[in-house]
C-alpha cells in the first residue's frame, strides 16, 4: 500500500461510550505500534506488537485500553468508558521490523485518528 | 529509566539564522537516537537518525555520550523548516521513547 492508513480520521465521542479506533499497516511489516499524542504530552507510547510475540502492553494508561492485530496485520485499538482525558490524536506506526541498529526499523507513521470525547 | 528531554516547548528563530533544538536522554546501554519530524498537516515522519551520520534537509545531529545529548542543528534556518521535531531513543528490541517535543517557528 502506500502507507500506514487509519481509520476514522476523526472521532467524537461522549464519556462512557466504547470506541474502535483501526490501523492498516505497511503490507509486509512486522512491527506495529501505537501512540497517543496529546499537547502538552508529546508522544505516548501505548502499544507494540512484533510478529506473533505477545504485545508490548506497558505504555497502556488503564485496562479500559486494549489492542488486537489480526493476522499479523490490521490492529483494532479499542478504549472502552471514554473519559474526556482520552481526547488526543492516536498515531499508528509500522516498521519492517524491530531490533537495535537495524537499518529496518524506521518506524512509519500513520496520518492518525483525532479523538475528542465530550 | 529511560528518558528523553527536550527543554523547549517552542524556539521563534529568523530566517537565515542558525537553530538548534537541544535534546538530551538518559539511558544507560548503547543508544540510538532519531529525530522525527511533523510539518503542518501531514505525518510524523524521520528525519535523521545517528547511526546514518547524514545531513538530511540542511540538518546534522552528534551524538555526544558524554554530555548524553543530540541536539540537531542547522547553519541557515528556513521557513519550510517550521514543524515539530521530536527526538527519539531507541533501547533494545523495544519501542522509541519520544521526547514532548519542540516547535521549531522560523520567521520570515
Amino acid at each position: 500500500g502506500a502507507g500506514v492508513s487509519q481509520s476514522p480520521s476523526n472521532k467524537v465521542t461522549e464519556k462512557g461510550k466504547d470506541v474502535e479506533l483501526r490501523c492498516d499497516p505497511i503490507s509486509g511489516h512486522t512491527a506495529l505500534y501505537w501512540y497517543r499524542q496529546s499537547l502538552g504530552q508529546g508522544l505516548e507510547f501505548l502499544i507494540y506488537f512484533q510478529g506473533n510475540s505477545a504485545p508490548d502492553k506497558s505504555g497502556l494508561p488503564s485496562d479500559r485500553f486494549s489492542a488486537e492485530r489480526t493476522g499479523g496485520s490490521v490492529s483494532t485499538l479499542t478504549i472502552q468508558r471514554t473519559q474526556q482525558e482520552d481526547s488526543a490524536v492516536y498515531l499508528c506506526a509500522s516498521s519492517l521490523t524491530s531490533g537495535h541498529g537495524s537499518s529496518y526499523n524506521e518506524q512509519f507513521f500513520g496520518p492518525g485518528t483525532r479523538l475528542t470525547v465530550l | 529509566a529511560q528518558r528523553v528531554t527536550q527543554p523547549e516547548k517552542l524556539l521563534s528563530v529568523f530566517k537565515g539564522a542558525p537553530v538548534e533544538l537541544k535534546c538530551n536522554y538518559s539511558y544507560s546501554g548503547s543508544p540510538e537516537l532519531f529525530w522525527y519530524v511533523q510539518y503542518s498537516r501531514q505525518r510524523l515522519q524521520l528525519l535523521l537518525r545517528h547511526i546514518s551520520r547524514e545531513s538530511i534537509k540542511g540538518f546534522t545531529a552528534d551524538l555526544n555520550k558524554g554530555e548524553t545529548s543530540f541536539h540537531l542543528k542547522k547553519p541557515f534556518a528556513q521557513e519550510e523548516d517550521s514543524a515539530m521535531y521530536y527526538c527519539a531513543l531507541e533501547r533494545g528490541n523495544t519501542p522509541l521513547v519520544f521526547g514532548k517535543g519542540t516547535r521549531l517557528s522560523v520567521i520570515a
